[in-house]
């Protein structure tokens, strides 16, 4: 089956450690991407890469980075710097950049820094 | 500087009627729309999409509507059920750019 796998579901932390989350797509998509949502808030997005071995900052990128060093992954490391880590994040993918495609998303993973 | 907005966080439906969702943006390079259903704790769910050369786009029973001249569009659902209770997010996306541009959802619940 084809789609967007992001692991693990939930995640626990303690405060100043830095976590990894992992985003895969089977879709043969070029663009990815990583978006936080917030209680009563839109997704913002994190970073996005339109093809392998680059990636751009969005809105909100303080405090994470990423890689893509396979068309099909690309995770995304919350590190200590950022400062309200607890989210939901997700990971999305399309198969262009062009605005004529549309955006499919993984089932998110619940990050909870304690 | 938010450039899609949904000014209703919330709305209550019966079941059978119809349901109006509404999302307007600031920024006239958008030419593409999308709109999203999310449950609590899964990642959006595509509804139906719908480009800047047409004004109407229809899928089953949701139809989106396009008013360029407001910036305004609108997802409309009829006859509304209960399972369509979620979490609505309006998106857009300009053709020289490459991120899509979401708003703040409106979490429509329909009563039985």
């Amino acid at each position: 089956d084809g789609g967007i796998t992001q692991s693990p579901k939930y995640l626990f932390r303690k405060e100043g450690q830095n976590v990894t989350l992992s985003c895969e797509q089977n879709l043969n998509h070029d663009a990815m991407y990583w978006y936080r949502q917030d209680p009563g808030q839109g997704l913002r997005l994190i970073y996005y890469s339109q093809i392998v071995n680059d990636f751009q900052k969005g809105d909100i990128a303080e405090g994470y980075s990423v890689s893509r060093e396979k068309k099909e992954s690309f995770p995304l490391t919350v590190t200590s710097a950022q400062k309200n880590p607890t989210a939901f994040y997700l990971c999305a993918s399309r198969p262009f950049s062009g605005s004529r495609y549309t955006q499919y998303f993984g089932p998110g993973t619940r990050l909870t820094v304690l | 500087d938010q450039q899609v907005k949904q000014n209703s966080p919330s709305l209550s439906v019966q079941e059978g009627r119809i349901s109006i969702l509404n999302c307007d943006y600031t920024n006239s390079m958008f030419d593409y729309f999308l709109w999203y259903k999310k449950y609590p704790a899964e990642g959006p769910t595509f509804l139906i999409s719908i480009s800047s050369i047409k004004d109407k786009n229809e899928d089953g029973r949701f139809t989106v509507f396009l008013n360029k001249s407001a910036k305004h569009l609108s997802l409309h659902i009829v006859p509304s059920q209960p399972g369509d209770s979620a979490v609505y997010f309006c998106a857009a996306s300009a053709d020289t750019g490459n991120q899509f541009y979401f708003g703040t959802g409106t979490s429509l619940t329909v009563i039985p």
